[in-house]
């Protein structure tokens, strides 16, 4: 079946830090790749997502590339704000699997001044 | 544009007793999902519908979970009776049609406690 596997957190960075939050995944086909982000008290917001291999999403400073000889979907950001703490969380859609929303567990950022 | 709409936002219920949750998607959205997120790990997806047919009810226990989208638009998810262990936070999303490309769009949720 599908699956997304995600760093545990929390990742505690200082502020204009390098983030990576690592993804890998599970599927057969081809499947799309999302990062979703849920700030404090507030519902899932898609940051990006990439649709098919080598492709990089991108937003907000973000940057995720799906590497598909790799299963993997890594979040990466070159300089953190206190404003982007929040839980990322990884998902696929396959259309093997009915085109459902698999999600990761989950990271945790915690960004400090 | 209106986003997904879900009331209540927090619900507190002993075991045994019932709860519904209403989801109204976003205009013209033709899936709908609810997913259930248990404090510390990430959203699973109890029932999917395209417009008012099931696509995936596979998560869900239909022992005591039930889901219905009446005319394909609004939603309700039912849980009775209710357990500890439904305490999580029930999600409600749509997405414009189901492809593996589309963006499907969250609401806030809501809380559900059970003591």
């Amino acid at each position: 079946g599908n699956s997304v596997t995600q760093m545990e957190g929390p990742v505690t960075l200082s502020e204009e830090a390098f983030l990576t939050i690592n993804c890998t995944y599970t599927a057969t086909g081809y499947p799309s790749l999302f990062w979703y982000v849920q700030y404090p008290g507030e519902g899932l917001q898609l940051l990006l997502k990439a649709t098919k291999a080598d492709d990089k999403g991108s937003n907000k400073g973000f940057e995720a590339t799906y590497r598909k000889e790799t299963t993997s979907f890594h979040l990466e950001k070159g300089s953190v704000q206190v404003s982007d703490s929040a839980v990322y969380f990884c998902a696929l859609r396959n259309p093997g699997g009915g085109n459902k929303l698999t999600f990761g567990t989950g990271t945790q950022l915690k960004v400090e001044l | 544009e209106a986003g997904v709409a879900q009331s209540p936002r927090y619900k507190i219920i002993e075991k045994r007793q019932s709860v519904a949750f209403w989801c109204n998607p976003i205009s013209g959205h033709a899936t709908l999902y609810w997913y259930q997120q248990i404090l510390g790990q990430g959203p699973k997806l109890l029932i999917q519908f395209q417009n008012n047919g099931v696509v995936d009810d596979s998560q869900l226990p239909k022992d005591r979970f039930s889901a219905e989208r009446l005319k394909g638009v609004d939603s309700t998810l039912k849980i009775q009776p209710a357990k500890l262990e439904d305490s999580a936070v029930y999600l409600c999303a749509s997405s414009l049609d189901s492809q593996s490309f589309t963006e499907a769009f969250f609401g806030q949720g809501t809380r559900l406690t059970v003591v």
